[in-house]
């Protein structure tokens, strides 16, 4: 039962251009919800944070989206850059436990 | 400021062999303590948690164990190592609920 969904497991954009990563979730109890970074063996850093009460939250290049009616929260980096080059997951928090997303692997070119 | 360390980075381990993970926590007391595990193409998946000292939550029935003997330290075990426990393992540590975990960077465990 994947709680947490993230459908495109890649992403290819232009550097310069905006980003945006696609989140879906399916437990309506879940109230606190956050965008990670992975690079490669590496452990993942916290991006940026969204709470339920909020429809969006901004920091610098990154905002992240949250449309509770329909379950989904989305990540917009713009302008991308090169260093955005990772994994990207998803996560929802909910009973003491944060269920994360599969991960979407986005590509900045150049 | 916290940190937090796990090792190894790497290991591999023969079927059957027994297996001993640790992470430790500075910087902060009584924090939330997580367990998860990378396996290979797939997202991160919660295997324990804690939330004080002799306090293990498991989230998947595995051939993994958990233990927490100090506020700080959380420890991932086995008895004997199957070839589907090869993953990247990763501790996390959090102030409490509805805050940000924070990772460690992980160890690559390969079974073979």
């Amino acid at each position: 039962d994947q709680q947490v969904k993230q459908n495109s497991p890649s992403l290819s954009v232009q550097e310069g251009r905006i980003s945006i990563l696609n989140c879906d979730y399916t437990n309506s109890m879940f109230d606190y919800f956050l965008w990670y970074k992975k690079y490669p063996a590496e452990g993942p850093t916290f991006l940026i944070s969204i709470s339920s009460i909020k429809d969006k939250n901004e920091d610098g290049r990154f905002t992240v989206f949250l449309n509770k009616s329909a379950k989904h929260l989305s990540l917009h980096i713009v302008p991308s850059q090169p260093g955005d080059s990772a994994v990207y997951f998803c996560a929802a928090q909910g009973a003491q436990k944060l269920v994360f997303g599969q991960g979407t692997r986005l590509t900045i070119n150049p | 400021s916290q940190t937090i360390h796990q090792w190894p980075a790497t290991l591999v381990q023969p079927v059957g062999s027994p297996l001993s993970l640790e992470c430790t926590v500075e910087g902060t007391s009584n924090p939330n303590l997580y367990w998860y595990r990378q396996a290979a193409g797939r997202g991160l998946q919660l295997l324990f948690y804690s939330v004080g000292i002799g306090q293990i939550s498991s989230e998947v029935p595995q051939n993994l164990s958990a233990s927490r003997p100090q506020d700080r330290q959380f420890i991932l075990s086995s008895k004997k190592l199957l070839l589907s426990d090869s993953g990247f393992y990763l501790c996390a540590w959090s102030v409490n609920y509805n805050s940000p975990l924070h990772f460690g960077n992980g160890t690559r465990l390969t079974v073979t």
